[in-house]
């Protein structure tokens, strides 16, 4: 696609329940990042994936978040059993890997969640 | 991983003056040091990047500068403008992930 795609855009839940968040990166970004932001506040590294390589989840703040990317493109973040302070705005980036293109991310236009 | 801290959290300028953030790091294996801008409600968007090869770099009235000596970074923006209040991130990497730093609110006063 032309840009990062993240679905959903909001999303509401209660207390306790799982949620999953969707990132479809840029076609052939062969890097993808998930950062949580909370209202105000700075960009919080959780994961990376770079190509088949193990991911970097020394972010994630706990063991209810995990996630996934399947085929080097979709990722999946998920949160089990959300607590109100998950409350946030969960951003996908993607970048190319080498060359002068490596490390520029483009930001997906992030899922903002609410645990009520 | 990588630290990066950023100063100031908030700064307020008169329109047409300059304005400076600093950022330091703390993995000196760190080469690449971008600024991302965010304005309210947007997503974070690159504006400059400095590789370590290099001290300065200058894109209109954006200029980056590189010290890897004192790990330290500075953004400078030159000729204010109220379009350019917003948040702005510094961040560094080394081989492939991407710290940032708590970010910066600039307010330009017109």
């Amino acid at each position: 696609g032309a840009g990062v795609s993240q679905s959903p855009s909001n999303k509401v839940t209660e207390k306790g329940k799982d949620v999953e968040l969707r990132c479809d990166p840029i076609s052939g970004h062969t890097a993808l990042y998930w950062y949580r932001q909370s209202l105000g506040q700075g960009l919080e590294f959780l994961i990376y994936f770079q190509g088949n390589s193990a991911p970097d989840k020394s972010g994630l703040p706990s063991d209810r978040f995990s996630a996934e990317r399947t085929g080097g493109s979709v990722s999946t973040l998920t949160i089990q059993r959300t607590q109100q302070e998950d409350s946030a705005v969960y951003l996908c980036a993607s970048s190319w890997r080498g060359g002068s293109g490596a490390n520029v991310l483009t930001f997906g236009a992030g899922s903002r969640l609410t645990v009520l | 991983g990588e630290n990066v801290e950023q100063h100031p959290s908030t700064l307020s300028v008169q329109e047409g003056d300059s304005a400076v953030i600093k950022c330091t790091y703390s993995d000196s294996a760190s080469n690449y040091f971008p600024w991302y801008k965010q304005e309210l409600g947007k997503r974070p968007q690159l504006i400059i990047d400095i590789r370590s090869n290099v001290g300065e770099k200058k894109d209109q009235r954006i200029a980056v500068t590189l010290n890897k000596t004192a790990k330290h970074f500075s953004l400078h923006i030159t000729e204010t403008q109220p379009e350019d209040s917003a948040v702005y991130f510094c961040a560094a990497s080394g081989a492939n992930n991407l710290f940032f730093g708590t970010g910066t609110r600039l307010t330009v006063i017109p």
